[in-house]
């Protein structure tokens, strides 16, 4: 089983449309967690952590669920311009590490 | 203008030559850290620095060298016997490695390709 896992999609919406992706993680001693969105041949971006309480950040919304093992993120009111890749990122809290692990990644292609 | 760079942004290389590739920030991080990147996959760690003169080998370590002589500088060398070094490569900083939350940074990436 993987450490981070993803839904590669690609989730194909409509301009408007709220979309929603899970991430399920393998350690249940993981301690802090985030989303990235990466642009075709870029860099990854920090979109948000995300905090134990949850988090909004305009049109965007992230939850962790401890219980589980799995974080979210919610996109309202999609554009054109979120059309990206989505990185869901866990710092396993290894011994003696910070260094984070990224998941594959989901792909979102929003549509006129 | 705070920021990390990488160059060159594309590179290069024959087989049996060894590359580096340069990682500058100015941000005053602590933590740098080195991820490959290929296609369709996540990030994976090579290496990384939690501070000067002191580095740790990531998940791939093997190919790949580091040094960590300057707060500011993270060179990473992909020797000739990295035996698939063509990938997208990144730096990243973080304020300090042993934070929970250690927000990274990233440059914009070297694209390394083995002719």
């Amino acid at each position: 089983r993987k450490e981070v896992e993803q839904d590669p999609g690609p989730f194909n919406v409509p301009e408007g449309a709220t979309v929603a992706f899970n991430c399920t993680y393998s350690n249940s001693a993981s301690q802090s967690f985030f989303w990235y969105r990466q642009d075709c041949r870029k860099e990854p971006k920090l979109l948000m952590s995300v905090y134990s309480s949850g988090n909004e950040d305009g049109r965007f919304t992230a939850q962790l669920n401890r219980a589980s093992q799995y974080i979210s993120l919610l996109i309202r009111d999609s554009k054109l311009s979120d059309s990206a890749t989505y990185l869901c990122v866990v710092n396993l809290g290894s011994t003696g590490r910070r260094a984070l692990t990224f998941g594959s990644g989901t792909r979102l292609q929003v549509q006129p | 203008d705070g920021g990390i760079t990488q160059s060159p942004k594309y590179l290069f290389r024959k087989e049996g030559q060894n590359v580096t590739l340069s990682c500058e920030q100015n941000l005053n991080h602590d933590a740098m850290y080195w991820y490959r990147q290929d296609p369709g996959q996540g990030l994976r760690l090579i290496y990384y620095s939690q501070i000067v003169n002191d580095f740790q080998k990531g998940d791939i370590a093997e190919g790949y060298s580091v040094s960590r002589e300057k707060k500011e500088s993270f060179p990473l060398t992909v020797t000739s016997a990295q035996k698939n070094p063509t990938a997208f490569y990144l730096c990243a900083s973080s304020i300090s490695a042993g934070a929970v939350y250690n927000e990274q940074f990233f440059g914009p990436g070297t694209r390394l390709t083995v002719l």
